[in-house]
């Protein structure tokens, strides 16, 4: 049971372009979201993150914004930039362990962005 | 954030044999994961390793396959018990950290290939 599902799993974007990564979950006790990026052979990188009581968050190039009620957040990149290919997982994490802990992943979306 | 460390980066292993994997953290941390990201997959987390105690394992895992040590608050091992060509996956430690946003941070993952 795929509790977070990211049903995009590659996605192109012309350089200087948005990138628009998506993301669905089923658990409503989910509260906490988070997004990593990662490249080959290297661990995820922390990106952004969300909490339920936000619908946006904001960072830079990045926004995260979540949609409590369609169970659905969106990480944006404006613009994208070559730098910016790599894989792409969002993560949640319960309420009730009150911490960023026992994340659940995504299946990830590899993102290439083209010249 | 947190520097961390995991040694070794990769290895190659004949089945039935086990392997130790340390990770080190530049901060003491009270929250410690262990992950496992098998090919093609997703990061599936096998346990939380809780220091002076025996660790938390999630569900589909269990101590005499993975077990994890946790001296200090800088440091835990995660051991791959009696290995199979199955076990073949990157593993990866966390921390949890607060530092106005909760969040996980990630080690640079140990590629296990088993024979």
């Amino acid at each position: 049971d795929q509790q977070v599902k990211q049903n995009s799993p590659s996605l192109s974007v012309q350089e200087g372009r948005i990138s628009i990564l998506n993301c669905d979950y089923t658990n409503s006790m989910f509260d906490y979201f988070l997004w990593y990026k990662k490249y080959p052979a290297e661990g995820p990188t922390f990106l952004i993150s969300i909490s339920s009581i936000k619908d946006k968050n904001e960072d830079g190039r990045f926004t995260v914004f979540l949609n409590k009620s369609a169970k659905h957040l969106s990480l944006h990149i404006v613009p994208s930039q070559p730098g910016d290919s790599a894989v792409y997982f969002c993560a949640a994490s319960p309420l009730y362990t009150g911490t960023a802990s026992k994340l659940t992943f995504g299946t990830g979306t590899r993102l290439q962005v083209t010249l | 954030s947190a520097v961390i460390s995991q040694k070794p980066s990769r290895d190659i292993c004949q089945r039935g044999t086990s392997l130790t994997i340390q990770c080190q953290v530049d901060s003491q941390v009270t929250m410690m994961f262990w992950y496992r990201q098998q090919p093609g997959q997703s990061l599936t987390l096998i346990a939380t390793a809780n220091q002076g105690s025996e660790a938390t394992y999630e569900s589909g895992f269990v101590i005499d396959k993975f077990p994890i040590s946790r001296p200090n608050l800088t440091f835990s091992t995660l051991t791959v018990s009696n290995m199979s060509p199955e076990d073949s996956s990157i593993y990866l430690c966390s921390v949890a950290l607060t530092s106005g946003q909760e969040t996980q941070y990630f080690g640079p993952g140990t590629r296990l290939l088993v024979l």
